[in-house]
């Protein structure tokens, strides 16, 4: 079966602008999660959405905002991109029953602010 | 609030030789505990994971990981290792909220 599909793969943005990054859980799975991963401060937990609810939402400022859709496909968008926003964001989809249902990621979306 | 620590952040072996990466915990609750391997410009893949039950969990790639709960670690471990082993790895741990945390990573090169 198809995995978790990120788009894009690549992005470049400037300073101040605005970023949507899509993510698209394997079939059947209700629960897409967001990470942002950075040489300095590793993987970092942004949010989890399941069934459109956000259930837990990480430590970052309300620039990172995200959503999900009914048929589960994810978004998470950051406005007023600053320098230290560049990063590889990974999206996780599983079931979302329960800890003993594995996570699968994405290839990731590799952003970069200049 | 969960964390993890793994020690070393880089960590060099010779092709054949024991693969031991160590990882520690702090959790409080049941903790489930993760292996993932990341090579370059990838993703996450899950080498194997321990929820409830048998303690020494076998992976794929022939790795595999012993919980020890008295020692709050999850030690990663493969007999031999082989080029292709090359890559980060990951420690993480679950709980009731919907997140996973993770170690800083170890970075693992295998030389001929």
């Amino acid at each position: 079966k198809a995995g978790v599909t990120q788009t894009p793969r690549y992005l470049i943005k400037t300073r101040g602008q605005q970023v949507t990054l899509s993510c698209s859980p394997i079939s059947g799975h209700r629960s897409v999660s967001w990470y942002q991963q950075t040489p300095g401060q590793g993987l970092q937990f942004l949010f989890e959405y399941f069934s459109e609810t956000q259930r837990n939402k990480g430590n970052f400022p309300g620039r990172f905002s995200g959503r999900q859709f009914s048929n589960s496909r994810s978004e998470m968008n950051v406005s007023t991109l600053e320098l230290g926003d560049s990063a590889l964001y990974l999206c996780a989809s599983s079931l979302g029953t329960g800890w003993d249902t594995e996570a699968f990621f994405g290839q990731g979306t590799r952003l970069t602010v200049v | 609030a969960q964390s993890v620590t793994q020690l070393g952040s880089h960590v060099s072996v010779s092709e054949g030789a024991l693969v031991l990466l160590r990882c520690n915990y702090s959790s409080s609750v049941p903790p489930y505990l993760f292996w993932y391997v990341q090579y370059p410009n990838q993703g996450l893949q899950l080498l194997l994971k321990y929820t409830t039950g048998a303690t020494l969990v076998k992976g794929i790639n022939g790795f595999e990981a012993e919980f020890k709960k008295s020692e709050t670690s999850f030690h990663l471990t493969k007999p031999s290792a082989h080029m292709s082993d090359a890559a980060e790895y990951f420690c993480a741990v679950g709980g009731s909220n919907y997140k996973l945390t993770f170690g800083k990573g170890t970075l693992l090169t295998v030389n001929p």
